[in-house]
């Protein structure tokens, strides 16, 4: 079975850090592009990042350029999300999601998500 | 960034009827398009990509159209399973953007 499944998340004072995992299982991850989206609560959802196969390049939302790093072990099938400088408005549920890929080629929509993990910023 | 608008917000509808809503972007995507459906504490689901390609596993009833900057998703015959918040997604140009949403009532 394709499987996303997130850890890391709690509650963090605002100027925290935090660091997000997500797993991957029954599929060729090495071959993918990975991305964080995330939702605040009551609210749509919001891409924050990319990472490409073979790690060689990553984009940001500006909402978190500069305080938050994607990151993938291809040996350890999992995506990570590096998160400092905390603020209030990081209170989401944060999702690790799988390009789609057609033909060899990926795009970044998002065909299989993870169940999520929840970050509260608060002190 | 390129902007997505959804219409409606909310629309009520009753099982059986025919539902579409309109995604518009600010800027020609051509047809890098994608349609999600979320339920409540749950993750999106990928429903439609390509603007008009039909996920595996989606029901037919479900159908997206449209180019450029304006887009719909078309339920055909509304199911109790439908009732849902759908959002579209452009992936035509970084920063990739989503609709705000339409939930999906039960009138």
């Amino acid at each position: 079975e394709v499987q996303l499944v997130e850890s890391g998340g709690g509650l963090v004072l605002p100027g925290g850090s935090l660091r997000l995992s997500c797993a991957a299982s029954g599929f060729s991850y090495s071959s993918y592009t990975m991305n964080w989206v995330r939702q605040a609560p009551g609210r749509g959802l919001e891409w924050l990042s990319y990472i490409s196969s073979g790690s060689s390049a990553t984009y940001y939302a500006d909402s978190v350029k500069g305080r938050f790093t994607i990151s993938r072990d291809d040996a350890k099938n999992s995506l990570h999300l590096q998160m400092d400088s905390l603020r209030a408005e990081d209170t989401a549920v944060y999702y690790c999601a799988r390009s789609h890929c057609s033909g060899g080629t990926c795009y970044v929509a998002f065909d299989i998500w993870g169940q999520g993990t929840s970050v509260t910023v608060s002190s | 960034d390129i902007q997505m608008t959804q219409s409606p917000s909310t629309l009520s509808a009753s099982v059986g009827d025919r539902v579409t809503i309109t995604c518009r972007a600010s800027q020609s995507v051509s047809n890098w398009l994608a349609w999600y459906q979320q339920k409540p504490g749950k993750a999106p689901k990928f429903l439609i990509y390509k603007a008009s390609s039909l996920e595996s596993g989606v029901p037919s009833r479900f159908s997206g159209s449209g180019s450029g900057t304006e887009f719909t998703l078309t339920i055909s015959s509304l199911q109790p399973d439908d009732f849902a918040t759908y959002y579209c997604q452009q992936y035509n140009t970084y920063s990739w953007t989503f609709g705000q949403g339409t939930k999906v009532e039960i009138k």
